[in-house]
């Protein structure tokens, strides 16, 4: 079964609103967790870093104020777009590494602003 | 830094054959794990098989075998006895260090006809 749940699955927002994406370790602790977005028939690419009870490590090109990190517990994080646009509409994905493990991935969130 | 390269972006294999999806990758890190993962149209990513650039040798996980060649820093995927749900998008990704980020190469998408 799943070891990482993100939710919701598919979100659609109008234009200046608010979204936030949950993403959970379901049975395992996760300190660091990777929240990446993927354009339509593309790679994924690395968002932030997400550092539980720290701040997150954002990657080059990426508005820190347009896409809130909160790690407030070990086994969450969430991402939050705020004031999407349309042109945030992508594929989310979160992953967490269980320790000794590969990275579990969520199974994504599919946003559309319109 | 990394670089990962998928130099073929569709892949076709009829049904019960083996195909080979490829990947190169470019690190600087003499310590680093390669993944590859399957991603199907629902979106979730599907761990598939592990190399540590320090094993000896290949991995190999079920119909799965991971061809390393290290010094041309090379890991191929091998898929033996193709079946139709195996059609989906592949990733080859690697693992600076143990427990952080991937990075992600640009996919391939295989397609097993009947």
């Amino acid at each position: 079964g799943a070891v990482v749940s993100q939710h919701p699955s598919r979100v659609i927002c109008k234009s200046g609103t608010s979204v936030k994406i949950e993403c959970r370790s379901l049975d395992f602790q996760a300190t660091t967790m990777f929240w990446y977005r993927q354009f339509p028939k593309q790679s994924l690419m690395l968002m932030a870093t997400s550092n539980e009870g720290s701040k997150a490590t954002y990657e080059q090109g990426v508005e820190k104020d347009k896409f809130l990190i909160n790690h407030a517990s070990l086994t969450l994080s969430t991402l939050t777009v705020t004031s999407a646009h349309p042109e945030d509409s992508s594929f989310y994905i979160c992953s967490a590494i269980r320790r000794g493990s590969e990275a579990f991935f969520g199974q994504g969130t599919r946003l559309t602003v319109v | 830094a990394q670089k990962i390269t998928q130099t073929q972006p569709g892949m076709f294999v009829q049904e019960k054959e083996a195909v080979t999806l490829d990947c190169t990758y470019d690190t600087s890190d003499q310590s680093y794990g390669l993944f590859w993962y399957k991603q199907p149209s629902s979106g979730e990513m599907i761990f598939l098989i592990y190399q540590g650039s320090y094993d000896e040798q290949n991995a190999t996980e079920g119909r799965y075998s991971l061809n390393f060649q290290k010094a041309r820093k090379s890991a191929n995927l091998v898929i033996s006895a193709s079946q139709l749900g195996d059609s989906a998008m592949y990733f080859c990704a690697v693992e600076e260090t143990s427990g952080s980020r991937l990075t992600f190469g640009e996919g391939t998408q295989l397609t097993v006809n009947p």
